[in-house]
């Protein structure tokens, strides 16, 4: 029963260029979640997807972050025009439907902005 | 705000000893997880208290979960060099979906 998958587990992007992070839920589980994790500090809600449904975004920058859950395929963390403060580790979590409370991670992903 | 504190923030000690961390809040929360992080890794989910007073052991850790559900504790008994980590508490709120994180307690067990 595979895990929380995420890709790439490093990303190195140049100012001004976009990033697209990955994250295929464990098997059975419809809701996935985004947080961030800056050097030094702890996560961060970011956002809160079921399929095809944003149930909440109130974590996400207003500006250059999106995210989407598509019927088919993994969900998508973008972020348009990146910028150094952007460097951070992103961690995808997904819960099974009635059982929100317990989020299983993936490995994240390492996003360098040079 | 940071919504759930944990202390130690960080906690160097000796094979052997044992350990107590904190995470503790205002607000109350539907349920509280206890995650262990190593370097370059996702948190691993160690437990999940929902009921208040709820205490939970898992080998040489105990969680348990306050009366009030707005504060938790994680004890380890006879720590191991194995057990070095950063553990973070999260809580989620009733009907919230997502989980507020503390900062987390860096534990180094020295051998």
């Amino acid at each position: 029963n595979a895990g929380v998958m995420q890709n790439p587990r490093h990303l190195v992007r140049r100012r001004g260029q976009e990033a697209r992070l990955r994250c295929s839920p464990m098997k059975g589980h419809s809701h996935v979640y985004w947080y961030r994790q800056l050097p030094e500090e702890g996560l961060k809600f970011m956002v809160y997807l079921q399929k095809e449904n944003i149930i909440d975004e109130s974590g996400m920058p207003k500006e250059r972050f999106s995210a989407e859950f598509p019927k088919e395929g993994p969900s998508i963390l973008r972020i348009q025009q990146v910028v150094r403060g952007d460097s951070a580790a992103y961690f995808c979590a997904s819960s099974p439907e009635g059982y929100t409370d317990t989020q299983y991670f993936g490995p994240g992903t390492r996003l360098t902005v040079l | 705000t940071q919504l759930l504190e944990q202390s130690p923030q960080f906690l160097s000690i000796q094979e052997g000893e044992n350990l107590t961390v904190y995470c503790n809040s205002s607000s109350v929360f539907s349920s509280l997880q206890w995650y262990r992080q190593e370097p370059g890794e996702g948190p691993v989910l160690l437990v999940t208290v929902v009921t208040g007073g709820e205490v939970k052991k898992l080998k040489r850790l105990t969680f348990q979960f306050g009366d009030a559900r707005k504060d938790s504790s994680l004890h380890i008994t006879a720590a191991q060099p194995g057990d070095t980590g950063l553990y973070l508490c999260a809580g989620v709120r009733t009907n919230a979906g997502k989980s507020t994180f503390g900062d987390g307690t860096t534990l180094t067990v020295k051998p």
